[in-house]
C-alpha cells in the first residue's frame, strides 16, 4: 500500500539558516509521481514540485532544491537561507500514477522560520 | 480566473445535522478530491472521483458521501453518522486519466464547526 511519512513534526531554524524536510515514501509501482506542497497560514495548499519515478535528478529552484533518492525511497527538500516568509506546513504527497488517481499526504512538518 | 472554489469559508452546524460542502472547478479536470485536516494529522483521503458519475472511497469515508453528477463539481455531504465532523476540508482536482497524472490544485478549504 502506498504510505508517506515525514517524521519531522515541527522544525524552528533562525532565519538564513538552511534547513532540510524529509519525506520518506511506500509504494508497489514502479512508476509513480511524487510532490511537495506548502501550507501558509491562510490554508489553501501551494503546489511546489512534482517529480515522476523515472527521473532521479534533483531540482532546484531558486532557494529551493530537492533530492529524489529511489534508492531509500526519500525525496527531500532543502530551503537554503531560510526567510520568515517560508514559515509554513510542508506536505509531501505520493500518487501511483498507473493504478489510478489517488493522491496520498504526509502528516506535514511544520516549519518556523524566526527572525 | 481558472480555479477551484469552495464555500463557504466558515460554517456551523448543530450536531445530528447533514450538511453539504460545496465544490466547482473550471478547470476542465476529470479527477477531483475530498481531504480533511485535523491538527498533527496531516490530509487524509475521504473520497475522490476519477471520472462524471463515478467515485471511490478514500481512507476515511464513514459518514460521508459524495456526488459527481457533472465534471465542474464534486460536493461533499456531512453526514449525522460522522463522529467529529468539525475539522478543514479542502477539496482539490487534478487532470486525472490515469495517463498523465500531475498534480492536484487546491481550493482555499471550508472550516466547519458543529456545535
Amino acid at each position: 500500500a502506498q504510505k508517506v511519512t515525514q517524521a519531522q513534526t515541527e522544525i524552528s531554524v533562525v532565519e538564513k539558516e538552511d534547513v532540510t524536510l524529509d519525506c520518506v515514501y511506500e509504494t508497489r509501482d514502479t512508476t509513480y509521481y511524487l510532490f511537495w506542497y506548502k501550507q501558509p497560514p491562510s490554508g489553501e495548499l501551494v503546489f511546489l514540485i512534482r517529480r515522476n519515478s523515472f527521473d532521479e535528478q534533483n531540482e532546484i529552484s531558486g532557494r529551493y532544491s530537492w533530492n529524489f533518492q529511489k534508492s531509500t525511497s526519500s525525496f527531500n527538500f532543502t530551503i537554503t537561507a531560510s526567510q520568515v516568509v517560508d514559515s509554513a506546513v510542508y506536505f509531501c504527497a505520493l500518487s501511483e500514477a498507473v493504478r489510478d488517481d489517488k493522491i496520498i499526504f504526509g502528516k506535514g512538518t511544520r516549519l518556523h522560520i524566526l527572525p | 480566473d481558472g480555479g477551484i472554489t469552495q464555500s463557504p469559508k466558515y460554517l456551523f452546524r448543530k450536531e445530528g445535522q447533514n450538511v453539504t460542502l460545496s465544490c466547482e472547478q473550471n478547470l476542465n479536470h476529470d479527477a477531483m478530491y475530498w481531504y480533511r485536516q485535523d491538527p498533527g494529522q496531516g490530509l487524509r483521503l475521504i473520497y475522490y472521483s476519477q471520472i462524471v458519475n463515478d467515485f471511490q472511497k478514500g481512507d476515511i469515508a464513514e459518514g460521508y458521501s459524495v456526488s459527481r453528477e457533472k465534471k465542474e463539481s464534486f460536493p461533499l455531504t456531512v453526514t449525522s453518522a460522522q463522529k467529529n465532523p468539525t475539522a478543514f476540508y479542502l477539496c482539490a482536482s487534478s487532470i486525472g486519466g490515469s495517463k498523465l497524472n500531475t498534480e492536484a490544485f487546491f481550493g482555499q478549504g471550508t472550516r466547519l464547526t458543529v456545535v
